[in-house]
């Protein structure tokens, strides 16, 4: 089982251009969740995913950032344009359905805006 | 608003000396709370949570609703704990918040 997977491990762009990040979940697991961590910080939530419904967006700054989980299984985070402060690690981690599954987490995505 | 606070950012002990690393949290409810570790170039993964009250890699952690603090101890600190460790509550809505974390660092 090779676990959440991400892609790209790595991304370094210029500010204002677009940069897109994707996921693949554990088999099975209806739960997504895309975390935001910052340099120095614990992951903060982005957005989540029953199956292919974003249940929880109030943390994404919809002006630049989208996701999408079209059939429920893989997913895309886009930022467009980036700028220089969306420098930062973005980790997908997914879970079982269910109160407090425990939630696995992929290796991230660092970003680096310059 | 719910907050998980780790006051340390660093915490240097030596092989076989007991470790504490400290959370506090607040929250309204009855929350779930949960240690996530982090070794070295590997991904973040679940150490434990208090609901299964039990010992994961001689780690324990106790639930003080009194105090609003879940801190994570061990006995005995060995080198390969040498991690970073985040501490988190979950609400019901399965939305995990991280505190800023801890570095743990064991020396021989």
């Amino acid at each position: 089982e090779a676990g959440v997977v991400q892609s790209p491990r790595y991304k370094i762009i210029e500010k204002k251009q677009p940069v897109a990040f994707w996921c693949n979940p554990i088999s099975g697991h209806n739960t997504l969740y895309w975390y935001l961590q910052n340099l120095g910080q614990g992951p903060e939530l982005l957005i989540r995913y029953e199956n292919e419904e974003a249940v929880d967006d109030s943390q994404l700054p919809k002006d630049r950032f989208s996701a999408e989980r079209l059939k429920g299984v893989d997913s895309t985070l886009k930022i467009q344009p980036a700028e220089l402060g969306d420098s930062a690690v973005y980790l997908c981690a997914s879970s079982l359905s269910g109160t407090n599954s425990e939630q696995y987490f992929g290796p991230g995505t660092r970003l680096t805006v310059t | 608003a719910q907050r998980v606070t780790q006051p340390e950012k660093l915490l240097s002990v030596f092989k076989g000396a007991p470790v504490e690393l400290k959370c506090n949290y607040s929250y309204s409810g009855s929350p779930e709370l949960f240690w996530y570790v982090q070794y070295s170039r590997q991904r973040l993964q679940l150490l434990l949570r208090h609901i299964s009250r039990e010992s994961i890699k001689g780690f324990t952690a106790d639930l003080n609703k009194g105090e609003t603090s879940f801190h994570l101890k061990k006995p005995f600190a060995q080198e390969e704990d040498s991690a970073m460790y985040y501490c988190a509550l979950s609400q019901l809505t399965d939305k995990l918040i991280f505190g800023t974390g801890t570095r743990l660092q064991v020396f021989p």
